[in-house]
């Protein structure tokens, strides 16, 4: 029981396809964040929230679209995604933005995206 | 552009042995610095924590800062099968985390 959870755990979509990723947290966190994470690179920030608020957008693609309705839920829709958009997508939160040693990231399993 | 180095690996030690993950990182204003586990299929999970110059253990675990290097490393002690994975390395500036590319980690029996 990780406290964040995201589904699906896999998605496999075509390019002309829309869908979307959901992550929930369950540990009362302000701070919620969307990383990928692509096979030998470095897990890369896509998106920060902070109590609903976007404070990152770090230069993704607009057919990447956040949505944080409340502090407890994030989305990410996808919409003409590229075979290179295909990644691990994970999810975290934590109480203050960055985190701390002693209240650090929590992070989801992922969704596994496949794009055909 | 911040960014955190590690060696992807893997690094292959006997079980019982020292394993030893090292990083680098670029961002003179990173203050604390962070070692994530990652076993495959999973979300990284932090094991450490450092932000002062030196030592820090923790059980078998040891995080070590050089801030005038600019190098960060942790040392995994009796090392056992169950210690294969992933290891990421994270630097914290403000209040954006910069991952490294992590670093595999097999302990052999």
């Amino acid at each position: 029981e990780t406290g964040v959870t995201q589904t699906p755990r896999h998605l496999v979509m075509g390019m002309t396809n829309k869908k979307s990723l959901k992550c929930e947290q369950h540990l009362g966190h302000n701070a919620m964040y969307w990383y990928k994470q692509s096979a030998k690179k470095p897990l890369e920030l896509m998106f920060v929230y902070s109590l609903e608020e976007r404070v990152e957008n770090n230069s993704v693609p607009s057919r990447f679209s956040p949505e944080c309705p409340n502090s407890s839920h994030l989305f990410l829709h996808l919409h003409t995604l590229q075979p290179e958009d295909s990644a691990l997508y994970l999810c975290a939160s934590s109480q203050r933005l960055g985190g701390t040693g002693n209240q650090p990231q929590h992070f989801g399993d992922g969704t596994r995206l496949s794009i055909l | 552009q911040k960014e955190v180095e590690q060696n992807s690996g893997p690094l292959s030690v006997p079980e019982g042995a020292i394993a030893s993950l090292n990083c680098t990182y670029s961002d003179r204003g990173s203050q604390s610095f962070f070692w994530y586990r990652q076993y495959s299929g999973k979300s990284p999970e932090l094991i450490m924590f450092i932000y002062s110059n030196g030592d820090k253990e923790d059980g078998r675990f040891t995080a070590q800062l050089n801030k005038a290097s600019q190098y960060v490393s942790l040392l995994i002690r009796d090392s056992q099968p169950s210690d294969s994975a992933t290891y990421l390395c994270a630097g914290l500036g403000s209040y954006i985390p910069t991952f490294g590319r992590g670093t595999s980690l097999i302990v052999h029996p």
